[in-house]
């Protein structure tokens, strides 16, 4: 099993909203990751989960909240968000680090800020 | 810093042969690796390269060369499916960081 799950697909907030971000991952990768993609522009790193510990936070604003419950599941909690904010988040995983595993992604959540 | 360059745009003929390019500068490097992103999709892993050399995978081939800080992504005989962005990433010496390049957007004509 090769697969990423993310839910929702799609998601409409408004600027006062709070709402979570889910991925799911039973590859047993103990690497996670968020990304944000605008429309013609490659993925760009926000957060970076290595065996359930931060390890990367790409100077993303703290309306953007990474949690890591367990080696599974990578959650991005969302508040006060601004309308630059809509995107297209992506979740992936990875092996091990050091093994030059490829990353896999999850489809996306598309997210709207109103 | 890192920095990783790829052509924007590129456009060829169905059942033709298209190389994209990609230059890098990074900090560490742990690995190559060729995505495929179809128009409102998640990239898709295409091939990797860790070693310097060819990688062949059916239609899909990826050359490297880390002394010259350089790849490139061969696909033949090309199929409309084909056009779609494709991102080169580096991966750090960590092994965690994978840093994309811009994306070449990749039109393919009948």
């Amino acid at each position: 099993d090769t697969e990423v799950t993310q839910t929702p697909k799609h998601l409409v907030m408004g600027m006062t909203n709070k709402k979570s971000l889910k991925c799911e991952q039973h590859m047993g990768h103990r690497a996670m990751y968020w990304y944000k993609q605008k429309a013609k522009k490659p993925p760009e790193l926000m957060f970076v989960y290595s065996y359930e510990k931060l390890s990367i936070n790409e100077s993303v604003p703290s309306r953007f909240s990474p949690e890591c419950p367990n080696s599974s599941l990578l959650n991005l909690h969302l508040h006060a968000l601004q309308p630059e904010d809509s995107a297209l988040y992506l979740c992936a995983s990875s092996g091990t680090s050091g093994s030059p595993e490829t990353q896999y992604f999850g489809p996306g959540t598309r997210l709207l800020v109103l | 810093g890192q920095n990783i360059d790829q052509p924007t745009e590129m456009t060829a003929t169905e059942g033709a042969i298209v190389q994209i390019n990609c230059t890098y500068q990074t900090s560490g490097f742990n690995g190559l690796f060729w995505y495929q992103q179809h128009a409102g999709e998640a990239p898709t892993f295409l091939s990797y390269n860790v070693l310097d050399g060819l990688e062949e995978k059916g239609r899909f081939s990826s050359f490297l060369s880390r002394s010259k800080g350089y790849s490139y992504l061969l696909l033949k005989e090309l199929q409309m499916k084909d056009s779609a962005s494709y991102l080169c990433a580096v991966r750090d010496n960590y092994g965690q960081n994978f840093v994309f390049g811009p994306g070449t957007r990749l039109s393919v004509l009948p």
